[in-house]
């Protein structure tokens, strides 16, 4: 299994600029997540699925669109960039049962808005 | 809503020395919680979890955590780190239904000196 990825690694954009973050994972989780982490201020929930065409608004979805067309991919969409955005961004995945009680996390991917 | 206090932004410690990160929550319903550690530059690594039962709980690379429900708190201990626990950590709640989304900490970071 590779787990949860997250494409790409890093990324910058300059403020109006639109673009999309990959995630995808091959566990055949229901519920997935996206985070942003900002120093001092820990992960904070963007927005959530918990199964394929079902999705929900977190802490701070501002800026920010999800789909979940299928059950492996969970894509994030800045529409309008700008510089608050940047950030680094974890996707994560969880089960339903079995190991539900453990979060899977990505490896990230660093963001600058400029 | 919950939310969670990592009362320490950092905790320089001597290596062989013990450890204890301090993490309180705040939550109106009964929660999961969890510690996770976060290598730089890598994702988020599960360290250990409290679900119900038993108030102690170990986890990997020695770490054990205690639950004190009188006191809401979760505080992560090591009686002897190595340079290698350097990284920063978090602490995380979530309600057994609902969103069940992790609300995080705002992080600790583990300074180990030789």
């Amino acid at each position: 299994n590779a787990g949860v990825t997250q494409t790409p690694k890093f990324q910058v954009l300059k403020t109006g600029q639109s673009m999309t973050l990959q995630c995808a994972q091959d566990m055949n989780h229901e519920y997935m997540s996206w985070y942003r982490q900002d120093p001092g201020m820990g992960l904070r929930l963007i927005h959530y699925s918990v199964g394929a065409g079902i999705t929900d608004q977190g802490e701070v979805p501002n800026g920010y669109n999800v789909s979940r067309s299928t059950t492996e991919d969970f894509p994030l969409r800045l529409l309008s960039a700008a510089p608050s955005q940047t950030s680094v961004y974890f996707c994560a995945s969880r089960g339903r049962s079995g190991e539900a009680y453990e979060q899977y996390f990505g490896p990230g991917t660093r963001l600058t808005v400029t | 809503a919950q939310s969670v206090t990592q009362l320490d932004s950092q905790v320089p410690v001597f290596e062989e020395a013990p450890v204890e990160l301090r993490c309180n929550y705040s939550s109106s319903v009964s929660v999961y919680l969890f510690w996770y550690v976060q290598y730089p530059n890598q994702g988020l690594q599960l360290l250990l979890k409290y679900l119900s039962g038993s108030t102690l709980v170990k986890g990997i690379n020695g770490f054990e955590a205690e639950f004190n429900k009188s006191q809401t708190s979760f505080h992560l201990r090591k009686p002897s780190v190595h340079i290698s626990d350097t990284a920063e950590y978090f602490c995380a709640v979530r309600v057994p239904t609902g969103r069940r989304a992790l609300t995080f900490g705002s992080g600790t970071r583990l300074q180990v000196q030789p």
